[in-house]
């Protein structure tokens, strides 16, 4: 069974940047079928996605969000990461990371981690 | 890019139905056939329910339905279960440079 597990600082000051990691288990992060993305929640608000990427490298973001976001693949560790600079107390969210199926749909999502941006 | 719009709150009771709709632009619902709904229960991550506009993930009961007509999809939720009660999310492809969107999220009670 594929499982998703992000990890990372729940703190982050403002103007910092943010960083988080999701290791895949029960599967490869290398396989041609999918893409690994990255969507928060800010508390008690909705979904946003923030960004996805391919085990090549090939990335995609939401462009409201596009200047400050980097996303990126480590296959040898079946891993990917999220870094978001310049952060402020609007980026405060609970964040996940998830697996994106042939039909642009999330069907694995990680459990989730809150992040709060305060000093 | 803008959110996919959907009704703030729905409601039902057990054994009835309820549709949830989420409307979006010729850019997204109505441009492609990529809309994906997620049930979300307090403190828990979204559960993919329907995908490819109408298909269920293995597991998830056939009670749900999906379809779309134009740039308005829907969720609808047949024989409302108390364990149904929940928020729920759509979500659209919206093109190669924008990739998803998702709805502002719906919360459904069960009387």
């Amino acid at each position: 069974q594929l499982q998703l597990q992000e990890s990372g600082p729940g703190l982050v000051k403002p103007s910092e940047t943010l960083s988080l990691t999701c290791t895949v288990s029960g599967g490869s992060i290398s396989s041609s079928s999918y893409y690994w993305g990255w969507i928060r929640q800010p508390p008690g608000k909705g979904l946003e996605w923030i960004g996805s990427i391919y085990y090549s490298g090939s990335t995609y973001y939401n462009p409201s969000l596009k200047s400050r976001v980097t996303i990126s693949v480590d296959t040898s560790k079946n891993q990917f990461s999220l870094k978001l600079s310049s952060v402020t107390a609007a980026d405060t969210a609970v964040y996940y990371c998830a697996r994106r199926g042939w039909f642009e749909e999330f069907d694995y999502w990680g459990q989730g981690t809150l992040v709060t941006v305060s000093s | 890019q803008s959110a996919l719009t959907q009704p703030r709150s729905v409601s039902g009771s057990p054994g009835q139905s309820v549709t949830i709709s989420c409307t979006g632009t010729s850019s997204d619902v109505g441009g492609y056939n990529y809309v994906s709904w997620y049930q979300q229960h307090p403190g828990k991550a979204p559960k993919l329910m329907i995908y490819d506009v109408s298909k269920r993930p293995s597991g998830v009961p056939d009670r749900f339905s999906g379809s779309k007509s134009g740039n308005t999809a829907s969720l609808t939720i047949s024989g409302l279960q108390a364990e149904d009660e929940a928020d729920y999310y759509c979500c659209s492809y919206a093109g190669s440079y924008t990739l998803q969107v998702f709805g502002g999220g719906t919360k459904l009670t069960v009387l």
